[in-house]
C-alpha cells in the first residue's frame, strides 16, 4: 500500500522569501508519479507540479520546484519569491497504481506574511 | 473559459433521499473523476471514467453510482444518502491517464 506523509500541518513564510514544504511517499512501485496540489480558501484544487519517478531531473514550474530524492522517498516543494496569493493548503499526492487513484497527504497550510 | 462546471454548489439532504451531482467539462478531455474531501484530509477517489462509455471504481465507491453520459458529462448519484456521505465533492478532468488536471469548484453536501 502506498502512503503519503506531510509532517508539517502549518508553515509560514515572509513575502518574497523562499519556503520548502516536505512530503514523503512510500510505495513498492518502481514507476509512479508524484504531485503537489494547491487549495486556496476558494476551495478549488489546482495542480501545481508533477514529477515522474523515473526522471532524474526535478520538475520546475516558474517559482515552484521540487526536490525528489527517490531513495529517501522524499518529495519536497520549494516556493521561491513567495507571494500573498500562495497562501493555501498544499497537498502532496502520489498515484496509487491505478488511474486517478491518487493517495493524498493530509496537507500543509501555508501562510504568507506581508 | 468554463473548464469544469459542477452543479449544485451546495445541497442539504435528509437521510435516505437521493440526488445526482452534475459535472461537465468543455476541454474535450477523455478522463473524468469524482472525489470527496472530508475535513482535514486530502481527496479520495470515488469513481473515474477513462473515456466515454467506461467507468471504474476508485477507493471509496460504496453508496455511489456514476454515469458517463457523453464525453462532456460525468454525473455522480447517491441513491440513498447517509450522514457518512456528508462531504465536499469534486469533479475533475484530464487529457491524460495519469492525473486530474482541472477541478470544478466543488459541491458541499450535507446529509442530516
Amino acid at each position: 500500500a502506498q502512503t503519503v506523509t506531510q509532517s508539517q500541518p502549518e508553515m509560514s513564510v515572509q513575502e518574497a522569501e523562499t519556503v520548502t514544504l516536505s512530503c514523503t511517499y512510500d510505495t513498492s512501485e518502481s514507476d509512479y508519479y508524484l504531485f503537489w496540489y494547491k487549495q486556496p480558501p476558494s476551495r478549488q484544487m489546482i495542480l501545481v507540479i508533477r514529477q515522474e519517478a523515473y526522471k532524474q531531473q526535478n520538475a520546475t514550474e516558474n517559482r515552484f520546484s521540487v526536490n525528489f530524492q527517490k531513495a529517501a522517498k522524499s518529495f519536497s516543494l520549494k516556493i521561491s519569491d513567495s507571494q500573498l496569493g500562495d497562501a493555501a493548503m498544499y497537498f502532496c499526492a502520489g498515484d496509487g497504481g491505478s488511474q486517478g487513484n491518487l493517495i493524498f497527504g493530509k496537507g500543509t497550510k501555508l501562510s504568507v506574511k506581508p | 473559459n468554463a473548464g469544469v462546471t459542477q452543479t449544485p454548489k451546495f445541497q442539504v439532504l435528509k437521510t435516505g433521499q437521493s440526488m445526482t451531482l452534475q459535472c461537465a467539462q468543455d476541454m474535450n478531455h477523455n478522463s473524468m473523476y469524482w472525489y470527496r474531501q472530508d475535513p482535514g484530509m486530502g481527496l479520495r477517489l470515488i469513481y473515474y471514467s477513462a473515456s466515454e462509455g467506461t467507468t471504474d471504481k476508485g477507493e471509496v465507491p460504496n453508496g455511489y453510482n456514476v454515469s458517463r453520459l457523453n464525453k462532456r458529462e460525468f454525473s455522480l448519484r447517491l441513491e440513498s444518502a447517509a450522514p457518512s456521505q456528508t462531504s465536499v465533492y469534486f469533479c475533475a478532468s484530464s487529457d491524460n491517464r495519469v492525473s486530474p488536471q482541472h477541478f470544478g469548484d466543488g459541491t458541499r453536501l450535507s446529509i442530516l
